[in-house]
């Protein structure tokens, strides 16, 4: 079972925002962590999109739209994707991890589906 | 531009060996800790193992703890991945990724089959 809990699905109309989570179990606090996002389409491997850790710490991979964007709630012990103006291109399964030490630790990916 | 190209894959029985290869360019090599992560067919990722810039540091999944080995030779840019007694449920494409403060670049898989 996946460290990390995030959604088996969502979906949004093209245009409209998605708000992807990530939530890390108890004992691993947010807060200590870049959450780091990726974006898998069939058949292809795994494209890095972006780090959050805070406002003041953060990056997107290269060649990522700003339209990707991360953030965390901290009281929810969540890391969060946020995807703007959606487009049919962005459909596909979503993968969050984090990298305490060696393991990384991944989530069991959300499939997004732009209606 | 930045290239990782796996090799190895293939179909074997259940407590065989394999060894996957993985040739990196487009970057300097020696400055990374590389890593190795798996997808078994439908499901999500897996992280398998990891080795430190200098090749001297590995770490291993509790799943393959053991059984397989990761090793790194800089002066050829290759990342290997020793894996014994094969199980059924190692069956997965396996992908050499770099890490996401090196750019977060990823092959395109070698597909790994363990069946009798």
């Amino acid at each position: 079972q996946p460290v990390l809990t995030q959604p088996p699905s969502s979906s949004a109309s093209p245009g409209e925002s998605a708000r992807l989570t990530c939530t890390l179990p108890s004992d691993i606090n947010v807060r200590n962590y870049n959450i780091y996002w990726y974006q898998q389409k069939p058949g292809s491997p795994p494209r890095y999109l972006l780090y959050y850790n805070s406002d003041s710490d953060k990056g997107q991979g290269s060649g990522v739209p700003s339209r990707f964007s991360g953030s965390k709630d901290a009281s929810a012990n969540t890391g969060i994707l946020l995807i703007s103006g959606l487009q049919s291109e962005d459909e596909g399964d979503y993968y969050c991890m984090i990298w305490p030490n060696n393991p990384w630790l991944f989530g069991g990916g959300t499939k997004l589906t732009v209606l | 531009q930045v290239q990782l190209v796996e090799s190895g894959g293939g179909v074997v029985q259940p407590g065989r060996s394999l060894r996957l290869s993985c040739v990196a360019s487009g970057f300097t090599f020696s400055d990374y800790g590389m890593h190795w992560v798996r997808q078994a067919p439908g499901k999500g990722l897996e992280w398998v193992a990891g080795i430190s810039y200098d090749g001297i540091n590995k770490y291993f999944a509790d799943s393959v703890k053991g059984r397989f080995t990761i090793s790194k030779d800089n002066s050829k840019n290759t990342l290997f991945l020793q894996m014994n007694s094969l199980k059924v449920e190692d069956t997965a494409v396996y992908y050499c990724a770099g890490p996401p403060t090196g750019g977060g670049y990823w092959g395109q898989g070698t597909l790994v089959t363990v069946s009798s």
